[in-house]
């Protein structure tokens, strides 16, 4: 069974103190991985989608890197406007839907 | 920008009642779908759709129903409210089948009285 584990479940960080949240993953052939972040009370907004280990991507203070086992979300240097709660998804091969971590509750301290 | 939306963000409804929740997307996605999201069980499944017409069923469908009739209108229907699908449910749509990126609409609360 595919199955997404993230970590740590809250994180609270002082501004400009940077930090990694993990997304560990077991899926049956990786078809893509995708990161959302979600404010409360709204819809998830994508941030990234990495497809093959060893991808990078990057936007603004965030950067996700993908292993064949797990994922990271690295914030440099965090503002309180990136708390929100980050949750990570797997698809794997062929037509499946996509499988969700419960997410990490990201709080940025002033 | 995609844009997918949901008919209320906010809904009071009584137990046993019929509810209906629409979401529509303006992207020509082929894949819709709805999960229910609660505090501790992150995102779940309900019903997925890969094409006008089509239905699948996700890891929780029991007191759902779904109906798409158009490709760009998903709707989700609670037969008989029960207090237990107090909620948020969220619509997404992905451009091709088997998943690729799916976009969010903003949520829909549902609270059942």
């Amino acid at each position: 069974e595919d199955q997404v584990t993230q970590s740590p479940e809250a994180l609270r960080l002082q501004e400009g103190e940077s930090s990694s949240l993990n997304c560990s993953y077991t899926v049956s052939g990786l078809r893509g991985l995708f990161w959302y972040r979600q404010d409360p009370g709204k819809g998830p907004e994508f941030l990234f989608t990495l497809y093959s280990a060893g991808e990078e991507k990057e936007k603004e203070r965030l950067k996700a890197t993908l292993t064949k086992k797990e994922s990271f979300l690295h914030i440099t240097a965090p503002k309180p406007e990136d708390s929100a709660t980050y949750l990570c998804a797997v698809q794997a091969g062929g037509n499946t839907p996509l499988v969700f971590g419960k997410g990490t509750r990201l709080s940025v301290i002033a | 920008d995609v844009k997918v939306t949901q008919s209320s963000r906010y809904l009071v409804k009584r137990t046993g009642e019929k509810v209906f929740l629409e979401c529509v997307q303006d992207m020509d996605h082929e894949n819709m779908f709805w999960y229910r999201q609660d505090p501790g069980l992150g995102l779940r499944l309900i019903y997925f759709s890969y094409d006008v017409k089509m239905k699948e069923k996700g890891d929780i469908p029991e007191g759902y129903s779904v109906s798409r009739e158009k490709k760009e209108r998903f709707s989700l229907i609670l037969e008989s409210a029960s207090t237990n699908q107090t909620s948020m449910y969220l619509c997404a749509s992905s451009p091709i089948a088997g998943g690729e990126t799916q976009y969010f609409g903003p949520g829909t609360r549902l609270l059942v009285l």
